[in-house]
């Protein structure tokens, strides 16, 4: 069974309004992490926000959020006001327990329309 | 503080060749992690060192092989390439192995296989 699954190959924004992408996880472990990544053309993974399987707040840093639902093993990574410059390709990955490796997802490339 | 770099940025092989890719870790960080990114997949973990030893390996053959220096540089070897090695190649680095969730990523080196 796959990690990280990342159901939405592509999606379109328009400027300045909210987007959500979608990113489901399996794992038994009951510590994990659950990190987003954005990849613009240029190939570096930056890194956007972190969130812990026992945070009970669901993860902010500036405009992006982080909706986790525990139950449903769900953490979609919520864009508000959408900026050109947040084209990209966008990851979900996962490590588990005190892990090494990271699982990621397939990616969801988002266009922002002006 | 300097990022994370490596070298070269873009590399063209022959089947058969062996190719050794370059990893400057971010300042500091005693962690890095190798990664494979085929074109429109998400990045695979190839393996981590960890103060100049391996700490964990994916699900790549032996003829992949790393080394980390003290200045925790590290070195990915492949052996024997084959067509499906081309790809990405990410390094992340990071400054504890127990706290490595927020690992650093280098801007990648392009493999080209023929």
């Amino acid at each position: 069974a796959q990690k990280i699954t990342q159901t939405q190959p592509g999606m379109f924004v328009q400027e300045k309004e909210a987007v959500t992408l979608d990113c489901t996880y399996d794992t038994s472990d009951p510590s994990y992490g659950l990190f987003w990544y954005k990849q613009p053309s240029s190939g570096e993974m930056i890194f956007l926000i972190y969130q812990g399987s026992y945070d009970q707040q669901n993860a902010t840093e500036g405009r992006y959020s982080l909706n986790f639902q525990k139950a449903r093993k769900s953490a979609n990574l919520v864009i508000s006001a959408s900026q050109l410059g947040d084209s990209a390709m966008y990851f979900c990955a996962m490590r588990e327990g005190n892990g090494n490796q990271f699982y990621f997802g397939t990616g969801t490339s988002l266009t922002v329309i002006p | 503080e300097t990022g994370v770099t490596q070298s070269p940025t873009h590399l063209i092989k022959t089947r058969g060749q062996q190719v050794t890719l370059r990893c400057s870790s971010q300042s500091g960080h005693n962690t890095v992690s190798w990664y494979q990114q085929a074109l429109g997949q998400g990045p695979q973990f190839i393996f981590q060192y960890y103060r100049e030893e391996e700490n964990g390996r994916g699900n790549f053959p032996p003829r992949f092989s790393g080394l980390q220096f003290p200045n925790y540089s590290s070195e990915l070897n492949v052996n024997a390439l084959e067509l499906d090695d081309s790809a990405l190649y990410l390094c992340a680095s990071s400054w504890d192995r127990e706290n490595s969730y927020e690992q650093y990523f280098g801007p990648g080196t392009r493999l080209t296989v023929t």
